[in-house]
């Protein structure tokens, strides 16, 4: 089955910095990769998407880049602020499959 | 659009006793969702698939009588924790699956004591 793995497991930035969480896949055939922020006590919520026919995403203040050769995929948030502090999840999903496979997760904070 | 209702958001019981958490696909139909849970300071652990019509399919150290899984329509999947102990004190989360991707529900934190 596919594994995931995500780094760093936490990361502390300034306000106004930019985070940037990686992740790597293990299955070829993955082709759908969505970010989750989670906050405390609630469900995880999608914040973007890529799909493997596609490199880059962007949406305002966050992007994911993905490299299929690689088998790896990254998200970014620029200009960060207080309340982007939380937990975040990688996944990956097969095309044969509909299963979600998740990142360990990555808790950042963004200091004031 | 594309909301996921889950219910309760949490629930204390006692040792012994069943609960029922109820997830909702409000404005879509979802034939698969998903249960998860979750430890403190973890990731999403896929407990099982739940199919619209069909039986779940329950990932691997999953007592499927322990945790049964209803789906018995487009819109509604039900997760109950039958006889309850501590150990199943945990955060569950659903997750319906959409054609453009997946929308989780907002958790249930249940507490056995």
């Amino acid at each position: 089955g596919e594994n995931v793995e995500q780094h760093p497991s936490t990361l502390s930035v300034q306000e106004g910095d930019s985070a940037v969480i990686k992740c790597t896949y293990s299955d070829s055939a993955s082709n759908y990769f969505p970010w989750y922020k989670q906050e405390l006590g609630k469900g995880p919520q999608l914040i973007i998407d890529i799909r493997s026919n596609v490199g880059e995403k962007k949406d305002q203040r966050i992007a994911v880049t993905l490299n299929k050769t690689a088998k790896h995929f990254s998200l970014h948030i620029t200009e960060t602020q207080p309340e982007d502090s939380a937990v975040y999840f990688c996944a990956a999903v097969p095309y044969n499959d509909y299963k979600l496979s998740f990142g360990a997760g990555t808790t950042v904070t963004v200091r004031a | 659009g594309a909301v996921v209702s889950q219910h309760p958001s949490w629930v204390i019981c006692k040792s012994g006793t069943s609960v029922k958490i109820e997830c909702r696909s409000l404005d879509f139909q979802a034939t698969t969702m998903f249960w998860y849970r979750q430890f403190p300071k973890q990731s999403l652990m896929l407990m099982a698939t739940s199919n619209e019509g069909s039986k779940a399919t329950y990932e691997q150290g999953v007592e499927k009588d322990k945790f049964l899984i209803n789906h018995a329509s487009l819109t509604l999947s039900t997760l109950t924790v039958t006889s309850a102990h501590p150990e199943d004190s945990s955060f569950y989360i659903c997750s319906a699956r959409r054609q453009t991707g997946y929308t989780f529900g907002s958790g249930t934190r249940l507490t056995v004591v």
